[in-house]
């Protein structure tokens, strides 16, 4: 099992550029998230999907989409980049049954927008 | 609506010596609570998590957290702290809101372990 993958690692953009954030898990869960970490404010929920074909917001979605064909994939795009959004995005993804709610964590993308 | 509370940004212990990090929650459902582990330019790891079984739990690396009800605590300790330790912890409350696996992340507590 490779868990939860992202790529790139590294991304530097400059502002008004598109991209896509990969995620790939390989554990076959229904639940994939994705958050946002900034210095002294843990983690914050950009986007979730609980299912392919269905995705709803989190707490900061502005600025970003994502969609969901597969099971095993949840893109992250951004459309038109800006230095506010310099961050490390981190993918999660978890089953959607049992009674808690552990989810695994992806490496992470760090993303720096001049 | 829940939040978790990380009182302490910077904690530094010697090496050998016990490791306490404090988190506070509040939350209007019966919370899970979770301290996950992230190393420097790592991701995160899950350290141990709290299910509404027994309230004192042990984790992964020797960490073990209690949780108190009655103080809405759930602060983590490790008896002798080892080098490898020095990181950043997260205390995180989740809860089941309509499939949303809401997750509230505390700002983090960064441990610092000395020679």
């Amino acid at each position: 099992n490779a868990g939860v993958t992202q790529t790139p690692k590294f991304q530097v953009l400059k502002t008004g550029q598109s991209m896509t954030l990969q995620c790939a898990q390989d554990m076959n869960h229904e639940y994939m998230s994705w958050y946002r970490q900034d210095p002294g404010m843990g983690l914050r929920l950009i986007h979730y999907s609980v299912g392919a074909g269905i995705t709803d917001q989190g707490e900061v979605p502005n600025g970003y989409n994502v969609s969901r064909s597969t099971t095993e994939d949840f893109p992250l795009r951004l459309l038109s980049a800006a230095p506010s959004q310099t961050s490390v995005y981190f993918c999660a993804s978890s089953r959607t049954s049992g009674d808690y709610n552990e989810q695994f964590f992806g490496p992470g993308t760090r993303l720096t927008v001049l | 609506a829940q939040s978790v509370t990380q009182l302490d940004s910077h904690v530094s212990v010697s090496e050998g010596t016990p490791v306490l990090l404090r988190c506070n929650y509040s939350s209007s459902y019966s919370p899970s609570l979770f301290w996950y582990v992230q190393h420097p330019n790592k991701g995160l790891q899950l350290l141990l998590k709290y299910t509404s079984a027994a309230t004192l739990v042990k984790g992964i690396n020797g960490f073990e957290a209690e949780f108190k009800k009655s103080e809405t605590s759930f602060h983590l300790t490790k008896p002798s702290a080892h080098m490898s330790d020095a990181a950043e912890y997260f205390c995180v409350v989740s809860f089941m809101d309509t499939g949303r696996r809401a997750l509230t992340f505390g700002s983090g507590t960064r441990l610092q372990v000395q020679p």
